[in-house]
């Protein structure tokens, strides 16, 4: 299994209050991603990570930033928690274009 | 606007049978595909993939066709296994880009 620790687990927050999650690797992958899952919606990325860095939006950033300081950390930030953003978010990694992605075992995320 | 669409949520199959998914993409660039496999409470896992330079890629019991002409793939699992009932992702991305759009999976039950 690639080396890939998602943290916390499982997270239960309020409405309005900040919450970052983490994405830790091992594997010394360039490219990092959050994505969520929502029923219906299959995968939908948020955030991505090209380099230390170095990041840009993806189709449903809006309410979210990250921050990678570092190769190995990519932290996602709901900067004010709301009932929409409740939902199964995954960290993966990839090196390089085209070979296939590497997720974490997620983080589950329920704003109340 | 969803680039990559399965349009069955869920499919049934009696053990030993073939598990036939379908997948159908809208961006003529994409030219690499691949498929996850998801367990409740896990991550997503690849399964198989094929560049748009192959119309067919095998693995074990997995078997990916592609059309091109008809922006369509599909993913044969023959014989199908009770371990094989998970959710199934589609995902494709274009050469010029390391993201990867999903479509909104697949549920298959295997049944006894």
């Amino acid at each position: 299994d690639a080396g890939i620790t998602q943290s916390p687990r499982h997270k239960v927050t309020e409405t309005g209050t900040p919450v970052t999650l983490r994405c830790h690797q091992t594997e010394n992958h360039r490219y990092m991603y959050w994505y969520r899952q929502d029923p219906g919606h299959g995968l939908r990325l948020i955030h991505y990570s090209y380099g230390v860095k170095d990041t840009d939006k993806g189709e449903v950033s809006d309410g979210y930033s990250v921050s990678r300081s570092k190769t190995e950390d990519f932290l996602l930030t709901l900067e004010s928690a709301t009932s929409s953003q409740t939902s199964v978010y995954f960290c993966a990694i990839s090196e390089p274009v085209n070979t296939e992605a590497f997720f974490g075992q997620g983080t589950r995320l329920t704003v109340v | 606007d969803q680039q990559v669409k399965q349009n069955s949520p869920s499919l049934s199959v009696q053990e030993g049978r073939i598990s036939i998914l379908n997948c159908d993409y809208t961006n003529s660039m994409f030219d690499y595909f691949l498929w996850y496999k998801k367990y409740p409470a896990e991550g997503p896992t690849f399964l198989i993939s094929i560049s748009s330079i192959k119309d067919k890629n095998e693995d074990g019991r997995f078997t990916v066709f592609l059309n091109k002409s008809a922006k369509h793939l599909s993913l044969h699992i023959v014989p199908s296994q009770p371990g094989d009932s998970a959710v199934y992702f589609c995902a494709a991305s274009d050469g010029n880009d390391y993201k990867l759009s999903f479509g909104a999976g697949t549920t298959v039950t295997v049944r006894a």
